[in-house]
């Protein structure tokens, strides 16, 4: 079936380094890749998506690739900080109402 | 500031029970959702709902079912509690459009015993 895989599982990063996340998906008809923040004990959030018509797409700090060909797709966290430690999830959909979920990377900003 | 509220933060539910898991959306969502969190398997889904009174399996309906008679309320229902349905339940709800944000709920960590 349609799955998304999300490398790394954990990822611990200094203070001020950049931090990669990337993400597999199988279902090649996925047109949209949105990627949830879940900080500790509180709700997943939205802080960035993609869709297949654009290759790169960047807010500030964040930016997320998409490789349609590879089926890849990746975030990018630069200049990291303590407050961006939390879990990360990337999903993909295929413009349905059915989301698939990475396992999430649980990311350590070490001040 | 939009708003999906779950009923109960934490559950300690016993063995065969009748396990009902409440959500409540005040954006006028069309869609809502039911995932269920589990350690290194993220975010599954169990069922969603695209209008009133419809339903629609996930990935893992299996021992679940799931109610929507207004828009802005979706139940869960773990007809018999087991063991295996311990986890953190997470509600959500997004528009109508596809490809559109989804808004959570802050979680219900059930714990059947």
């Amino acid at each position: 079936g349609e799955n998304v895989e999300q490398h790394p599982s954990t990822l611990s990063v200094q203070e001020g380094d950049s931090a990669v996340i990337k993400c597999t998906y199988s279902d090649s008809a996925s047109n949209y890749f949105p990627w949830y923040k879940q900080e500790l004990g509180k709700r997943p959030q939205l802080i960035i998506d993609i869709r297949s018509n654009v290759g790169e797409k960047k807010d500030q700090r964040i930016a997320v690739t998409l490789n349609k060909t590879a089926k890849h797709f990746s975030l990018h966290i630069t200049e990291t900080q303590p407050e961006d430690s939390a879990v990360y999830f990337c999903a993909a959909s295929t413009g349905g109402f059915k989301t698939i979920f990475g396992a999430g990377t649980r990311l350590f900003v070490k001040a | 500031d939009v708003k999906v509220t779950q009923s109960s933060r934490y559950l300690v539910k016993r063995t065969g029970e009748k396990v009902f898991l409440e959500c409540v959306q005040d954006m006028d969502h069309e869609n809502m959702f039911w995932y269920r969190q589990d350690p290194g398997l993220g975010l599954r889904l169990i069922y969603f709902s695209y209008d009133v009174k419809m339903k629609e399996k996930g990935d893992i309906p299996e021992g679940y079912s799931v109610s929507r008679e207004k828009k802005e309320r979706f139940s869960l229902i773990l007809e018999s509690a087991s063991t295996n349905q311990t986890s953190m339940y997470l509600c959500a709800s997004s528009r109508g459009q596809a490809r559109s944000e989804a808004f959570f709920g802050q979680g219900t960590r059930l714990t059947v015993v």
